[in-house]
């Protein structure tokens, strides 16, 4: 079936440091791929997606590739600030079996000023 | 576009009792999802719906779980017979499908369920 594996966490940085979650996923065909975000209080936001192999979803300073040789879809920040403490969530999509959303566990980062 | 809203925000009950979640999605999605979320965890599919047709139901989804989308607009999820294991938030989302393809999910705030 489908699955999402993410690095644990919690992830602990000071501000202006680079950010990488990894992420890998398990899937049969080409899945689409998301990276949700959830801030302290509020409700999952999409931060970013990639549909088909080697698309790059940008957003907010995020960025992500979808490759399907390392079935990976990391996340990664060059310079995080406070603000972006949240809970980050990986996750994807895939048409022809289901169509359902699986989820990752989620990694918690927390930036220090 | 007013958001996926979701009622109530807080739900205390106790075991054996039953419960009903209200979700209202943007207006002009037609998919309808529930999942549930525990603390620590990322969010599990619950059910899905397609304008009113519920298409898709998780092993999750245990015989006391009921959900409905009679008029393709709102959702709600009853939980009967209330167990301590329930206790989650329960999210609800809503995305506009065209063809083949997943549009992003939009998630309301959730509604968090303790069972006492």
């Amino acid at each position: 079936g489908n699955s999402v594996t993410q690095m644990e966490g919690p992830v602990t940085l000071s501000e202006e440091a680079f950010l990488t979650i990894n992420c890998t996923y398990t899937a049969t065909g080409y899945p689409s791929l998301f990276w949700y975000v959830q801030y302290p209080g509020e409700g999952l936001q999409l931060l970013l997606k990639a549909t088909k192999a080697d698309d790059k979803g940008s957003n907010k300073g995020f960025e992500a590739t979808y490759r399907k040789e390392t079935t990976s879809f990391h996340l990664e920040k060059g310079s995080v600030q406070v603000s972006d403490s949240a809970v980050y969530f990986c996750a994807l999509t895939n048409y022809n079996y289901g169509q359902n959303f699986v989820f990752g566990p989620g990694t918690r980062l927390s930036v220090l000023p | 576009d007013t958001g996926v809203s979701q009622n109530p925000r807080h739900k205390i009950t106790k075991r054996g009792q039953n419960v009903t979640f209200r979700c209202d999605p943007i207006s002009e999605h037609n998919r309808l999802y529930w999942y549930r979320q525990t603390l620590g965890q990322g969010p599990e599919f619950l059910t899905y719906f397609q304008n009113e047709a519920q298409l898709e139901k998780s092993r999750l989804l245990s015989d006391r779980f009921s959900a409905e989308r009679p008029k393709g607009s709102f959702s709600t999820l009853e939980i009967q017979r209330t167990e301590q294991g329930d206790s989650a938030m329960y999210l609800c989302a809503s995305s506009l499908a065209r063809g083949q393809g997943n549009s992003p999910l939009h998630f309301g705030n959730g509604t968090r369920l303790t069972v006492t």
